[in-house]
Order: C-alpha cells, then structure tokens, then sequence
C-alpha cells in the first residue's frame, strides 16, 4: 500500500497567515494526488485534485503544488472559515489511501 | 446537483452484517465511481473500495474478504454496501462519494454505525 505521511499532524495559526501542509508518498504518484477539508461531524470537501487544480466553487486563497512524492496544500490568507482538518488523498494505485490529516486550529 | 445521502441501520451485532444503501440524485449512476470511506470516531478517513457504474469493484485488501459492493436497483439510482462479520473496530461514520479516478467531488453526509450488543 502507498503510505501518506502529511506534516504537521496539526498547528497552530492567526487570520490572515499563510499556512502550508505537506504530504509525502512511499512512492511516486505522478500527480493523482487531492486535498480535502473536513469540518466535525461533516463530510470532506474536495478541494484541490490531480496536485494543482483547484475544485469548482473553492476560494482562490487555496493551491496546490507537487508531484512525484512530495506535495503541498497552501492556504495564502487563512480566513475563520478554513479552521478545519485536512487531508491528502492517493488515488494513483489501488487501495487508495489518505494521509492521517492535519488540524489547523485557532492560535 | 448532485447529492449522495446513505441510509441503514445506526446499530449491528457483533458477528452481523452491516448493509448500507447509497442513494444519488442529480445524477445517474450510470458514470463515475462510487467509493466506500468510512472514519472510526475521532480517526482519520479509511477508503473501503469502489465500484464503477459498470459493476467492477476494487476493494481494499484489508477489508476484502469481508466486503461486497454492488450496484442495487438502477431505477432508483442505488449502490449498495455490505460487510461482515462486524466487531467494534467497524464502528465508524460511513460515507458514499461520487468521483473519478482523480478525487471524489461529491459525497454523502455520512452515518454512523455502530457495532454493539
């Protein structure tokens, strides 16, 4: 199976920064790699997919960057709204697998 | 638009078997793939398997000899799960997504089940 190890497993940050969450595969993914957000007792969200391109309808203030092994979600200016988990998502060999996520919370 | 909700019992017996329904609106089944992710109560996401519009599966290995997806009645626009042999560890919120091969676009709320006496 293909691990996902995303870092930091959480953190700590104000409006307005700029926060970045790193994923890393046990082998190359070329670029069948997503991110999605998850708010308590709700369902993820797709965010960013195949590395890069961002999902209809999400804010502009969210990229993603990578392929290969190592990939990034970036969050320009994190506004109320984006406290959240997030998680990593491979879907480039059977069983697909997810990072253990990542909360960002409130400093 | 298209929306996923799951339906099925919140509570299984140890040793039962948990079945769950999918049902989507807004689309047909007829295209994409429907996955099975689950997540055990303050746990990260598990996907279970999928299955294409055409009736493949692909399951996960450690689930796989416990596992069957099917598609149900296409006039009602159904997929179906079905795990056996359920223990406390199956206790988690299920969730049916619609995707491609590249990420799930649309998912279900989610339900909880819980594996209890």
């Amino acid at each position: 199976d293909i691990q996902l190890t995303q870092s930091p497993s959480s953190l700590s940050a104000s409006i307005g920064d700029r926060v970045t969450i790193t994923c890393r595969a046990s082998q190359s993914l070329t670029n069948y790699l997503s991110w999605y957000q998850q708010k308590p007792g709700k369902a993820p969200i797709l965010l960013i997919y195949a590395a890069s391109t961002l999902q209809s309808g999400v804010p502009s203030r969210f990229s993603g960057s990578g392929s290969g092994t190592d990939f990034s979600l970036t969050i320009t200016s994190l506004q109320p709204e984006d406290f959240a988990s997030y998680y990593c998502h491979q879907t480039y060999n059977t069983p697909w697998t997810f990072g253990q996520g990542t909360k960002v919370e409130f400093k | 638009q298209v929306q996923l909700q799951e339906s099925g019992p919140g509570l299984v017996k140890p040793s039962d078997t948990l079945s769950l329904t999918c049902a989507v609106s807004g689309a047909s089944i007829n295209s994409h793939y429907y996955n099975w992710i689950r997540q055990p109560p303050g746990k990260g996401l598990e996907w279970i398997g999928h299955i294409f519009y055409t009736g493949s599966t692909n399951y996960n290995p450690s689930l796989k000899s416990r596992v069957r997806m099917s598609v149900g009645d296409r006039s009602k626009n159904q997929i179906s799960l079905k795990l056996n042999s359920v223990t406390a560890a199956d206790t988690a919120v299920y969730f049916c997504a619609r995707g491609t091969s590249w990420a799930a676009a649309h998912w279900g709320q989610g339900i909880l089940v819980t594996v209890s006496s």
